[in-house]
């Protein structure tokens, strides 16, 4: 059973450019929800998806973004990127919406220069 | 917003000492999960507490989870080298989950 696949793994943008981060849940999972990842604040909730409706966003600007597919695939989106944008990004997806387990992709590390 | 703390930050052991973190609210938590996060590597599930005073056992780990619900602590007996990495409790409220700050464990052979 594949696991939480992300795409890419690894990005380096420049200030002011977007990028787009792609996760694929567990076949059979339809949340997915996304962490940024820093080592000064550690990993903070961005937003939480289910059946492509947007359930929880966290504190963070309008420039982070997401959206779910019907086949459950999830994107985010940041937009006119900061240096503070660089962070690991990890996807987490869970059977159901609220589920009490998360499994977590190897994430995507964006350094933005 | 929800706050879970966890102590210490880091902490370097000698292989075969025990080692502890602890997490911390100041609200009542619903449940409380333990990750594992290698070096590298992304959040892996260990275990969820959801009962008062609730311990559970993973081999050489030991979970609790406080009679009041707002603190829980997890033990490694007789560390191995393998145990490296960092340790997050994290609280699901509603449908959101609150991580804490982490104890990033480095095991001295």
């Amino acid at each position: 059973k594949a696991g939480v696949t992300q795409t890419p793994r690894y990005l380096i943008k420049t200030r002011g450019q977007q990028v787009t981060l792609s996760c694929s849940p567990i076949s059979g999972h339809r949340s997915v929800s996304w962490y940024q990842q820093t080592p000064g604040q550690g990993l903070q909730f961005l937003f939480e998806y289910f059946s492509e409706t947007q359930r929880n966003k966290g504190n963070f600007p309008g420039r982070f973004s997401g959206r779910q597919f019907s086949n459950s695939r999830s994107e985010m989106n940041v937009s006119t990127l900061e240096l503070g944008d660089s962070a690991l990004y990890l996807c987490a997806s869970s059977r159901t919406a609220g589920a009490n387990v998360l499994t977590f992709g190897a994430g995507s590390r964006l350094t933005v220069l | 917003g929800q706050q879970v703390m966890q102590i210490p930050q880091y902490q370097h052991v000698q292989e075969g000492e025990d080692f502890t973190t602890y997490c911390n609210s100041s609200t009542t938590l619903s449940n409380i999960q333990w990750y594992k996060q290698r070096p590298g590597g992304h959040p892996v599930f260990l275990i969820q507490l959801v009962k008062s005073g609730e311990v559970k056992k993973q081999k050489r780990l030991t979970f609790q989870f406080g009679e009041a619900k707002k603190n829980s602590s997890l033990h490694i007996t007789a560390t191995q080298t393998t145990d490296v990495g960092t340790y997050f409790c994290a609280d699901q409220t509603g449908n959101q989950f609150y991580f804490g700050t982490g104890t990033s464990l480095t095991v001295i052979p």
